[in-house]
């Protein structure tokens, strides 16, 4: 079936570095992509989106970017902070009319301070 | 404008037991969205509400679960006769449109820990 997954369960960065996160999803039909955040014990926060007819979408300290050849997905966090620490999901919206979100297992970032 | 709000932040039930897990969407939301999260595991969608009507409830347990978004008051995830595969942390999400690029906004969960 259709499904969104991500390549590392657990990435370890030392602070100040970059971050890169990783996501392949599998639906061509898909056209919204979002990046939440989840730390402990919350619920998932709204990180950045990007949508199919964009390769490139630039935040605050994060970059998100799509291959859409490869169905592939990135987030990319400058001058990774202790703060950045916790669950990121990537997650695709259907063009069904509605928002059926699918979510990834999830990649835990460990900030190394 | 606050949040999504959910209540109660942790639940403890007995098995047999029933369990209400009650979501109030932002301000002006109209639209809702329950997901349950096992550990270590990603959000999985179980319903999709509007008010006074379930959209897609092709995520949810075929017995036991059932969902409703009354005209006034929260919307309510009920859970009959809990089981201990029941634990999960349960995640409410609110929109304003059904516009495939609005952002759904999460409540903070609730956590139901079946004895």
């Amino acid at each position: 079936g259709e499904s969104v997954g991500l390549h590392l369960p657990t990435l370890s960065v030392q602070e100040g570095d970059n971050s890169i996160i990783n996501c392949a999803y599998s639906n061509s039909a898909s056209d919204y992509f979002i990046w939440y955040k989840q730390e402990s014990g919350k619920g998932p926060q709204f990180i950045i989106d990007i949508r199919s007819n964009m390769d490139k979408r630039q935040g605050q300290r994060v970059t998100v970017l799509l291959n859409k050849t490869v169905k592939h997905l990135s987030l990319q966090i400058a001058a990774t902070q202790p703060g950045d620490s916790a669950v990121y999901f990537c997650a695709d919206h259907f063009s069904g009319g509605y928002q059926k979100v699918t979510f990834g297992t999830g990649t835990k970032l460990q900030v190394i301070p | 404008n606050a949040g999504v709000m959910q209540n109660p932040r942790h639940l403890v039930r007995r098995r047999g037991q029933e369990a209400r897990l009650r979501c109030s969407p932002m301000k002006g939301h109209s639209h809702v969205y329950w997901y349950r999260q096992l550990p270590e595991e990603g959000l999985k969608f179980m319903v999709y509400l509007q008010k006074e009507n379930i959209i897609d409830e092709s995520g949810m347990p075929k017995e036991r679960f059932s969902a409703e978004f009354p005209k006034e008051g929260p919307s309510i995830l009920r859970i009959q006769q809990v089981v201990r595969g029941d634990s999960a942390a349960y995640f409410c999400a609110s929109s304003p449109t059904v516009d495939n690029t609005d952002t759904q906004y999460f409540g903070p969960g609730t956590r139901l820990t079946v004895l």
